[in-house]
């Protein structure tokens, strides 16, 4: 079985530039979550889908980053624009029966 | 608020030294529990999970956890650790049934010497 797939790995860019982020879930997995991992820190969760729909959003920073699931599979995370604080791992996990899965993240660096 | 505490940040231990690594988390109701690992370089990895039945879990590489709902615990141990086992550590708790919101601890860095 394929795991959580995450793209890209790692990004670089410049503080009020523009990222996406790409996540594929393990097929059948309904629940998707986007964490946020600061370096030294545990996961925070952004944002968490239930097939195409939010269920909690209460910590996206929504003037900058927003997330969508189309289609109830793959999502995408945008931040725009980047702040020197959003530099971290985004990781992005599913599941089905209560066990998360994660993928291996996308790290963000911005300069 | 759901949160989740971990009493250790840096834990440094020689090899086949007993581990045990706090968590304590505050909510109310019926909750999921977990420890996470994630190795140098690696993902996010499950080492075991509660979510009811006998509280003494048994994970994989010898981990095992216990849950205390009197205490709001669920501490994580291993009675003879490895080099391998260096790694960060995560506590976790799920509330709302089994697709809820997944709140991570601080995580607690562990190395081991040999």
């Amino acid at each position: 079985e394929a795991g959580v797939a995450q793209s890209p790995r790692y990004k670089i860019i410049e503080k009020r530039q523009s990222v996406a982020f790409w996540c594929n879930p393990i097929s059948g997995h309904a629940t998707l979550y986007w964490y946020q991992q600061i370096l030294g820190q545990g996961p925070k969760l952004l944002i968490q889908f239930q097939n195409n729909g939010v269920v909690d959003d209460s910590q996206l920073p929504k003037d900058r980053f927003s997330a969508e699931r189309l289609k109830g599979v793959d999502s995408t995370l945008k931040i725009q624009p980047a702040k020197l604080e959003d530099s971290a791992v985004y990781l992005c996990a599913s599941t089905r029966t209560g066990e998360l899965f994660f993928g291996e993240g996308s790290r963000l660096t911005v300069l | 608020a759901q949160s989740v505490s971990q009493h250790n940040h840096h834990v440094i231990l020689s090899e086949a030294a007993s581990l045990e690594l706090g968590c304590n988390y505050s909510y109310g109701g019926t909750v999921n529990l977990f420890w996470y690992v994630q190795y140098p370089g690696q993902h996010l990895q499950l080492l075991l999970k509660y979510f009811s039945g006998d509280p003494l879990v048994k994970g994989i590489k010898g981990f095992e956890a216990e849950f205390i709902k009197s205490k709001f615990s669920f501490n994580l141990r291993k009675p003879s650790v490895q080099w391998s086992d260096t790694a960060e550590y995560f506590c976790a708790v799920m509330s709302s049934g089994n697709t809820g919101k997944l709140i991570f601890g601080q995580g607690t860095t562990l190395q081991v010497k040999p």
